[in-house]
């Protein structure tokens, strides 16, 4: 069936960095474009960033860019999420969402479970 | 970047009651709005994109409407399941934005 699993979540201090994965199955990864989303304890969703099926366009929110990467792996299925120099309020659960679509302007009708990601010293 | 607000932030309604939840954008979006719901600890789930339409499997009470600025998402008859928090979300821009979210709790 279709789905995303992500890992690479963890315990890291400030200023460290970590990369998260999410490998998808049961669809053409290739087809479309994929997103980061992540929720702080307690509070609601935001979006991080969106990679085209491609990898030809990449978007980030403010608060990530020039720290966050994003790229993907379409022979592995994979995407990743390259976190460097860590903030406290970058502690959230992450999740990865497939769009509907081959770019980033359709609902995520696919999303991982989550992988928890905690920034402190 | 194009601001989501939703409104109100919670509400707490009855079993069988209409509930209607509404997203304004800072700016025109068309119709590039989609619905989420999320039980605590779960992944998000997609219930409406493009302002109206319903996605597969999702109940035929769940409807949506709206364009330019101004959406809503109605629950005709509120089923226990349905208590949940419920997020808009803007695609018109690559800068993808959520609202803040309704919770939706039991009366």
């Amino acid at each position: 069936q279709v789905q995303l699993v992500e890992s690479g979540g963890g315990v890291v201090q400030p200023g460290r960095s970590l990369r998260l994965s999410c490998g998808a199955s049961g669809f053409t990864f290739s087809d479309y474009g994929m997103h980061w989303v992540r929720q702080a304890p307690g509070k609601g969703l935001e979006w991080v960033a969106v990679i085209w099926y491609d990898g030809s366009n990449i978007y980030y929110v403010d608060s990530v860019k020039g720290r966050f990467t994003i790229s993907r792996d379409n022979s592995k299925n994979t995407l990743y999420l390259q976190m460097n120099s860590l903030r406290a309020e970058d502690t959230a659960v992450y999740y990865c969402a497939k769009d509907g679509a081959f770019g980033g302007g359709d609902g995520m009708d696919v999303w991982g479970q989550g992988t928890t990601v905690t920034v402190s010293s | 970047d194009i601001q989501m607000t939703q409104s109100p932030s919670s509400l707490s309604a009855s079993v069988g009651d209409r509930v209607t939840i509404t997203c304004r954008a800072s700016q025109t979006i068309s119709r590039d709005l989609n619905w989420y719901q999320q039980k605590p600890g779960k992944a998000p789930n997609l219930l409406i994109s493009a302002a109206s339409t319903l996605q597969s499997g999702v109940p035929s009470r769940f409807s949506g409407s709206g364009s330019g600025t101004d959406f809503t998402l109605t629950i005709s008859s509120l089923q226990p399941e349905d208590f949940a928090t419920y997020y808009c979300q803007q695609t018109f821009s690559p800068l993808v934005t959520f609202g803040g979210g309704t919770k939706v709790e039991i009366k």
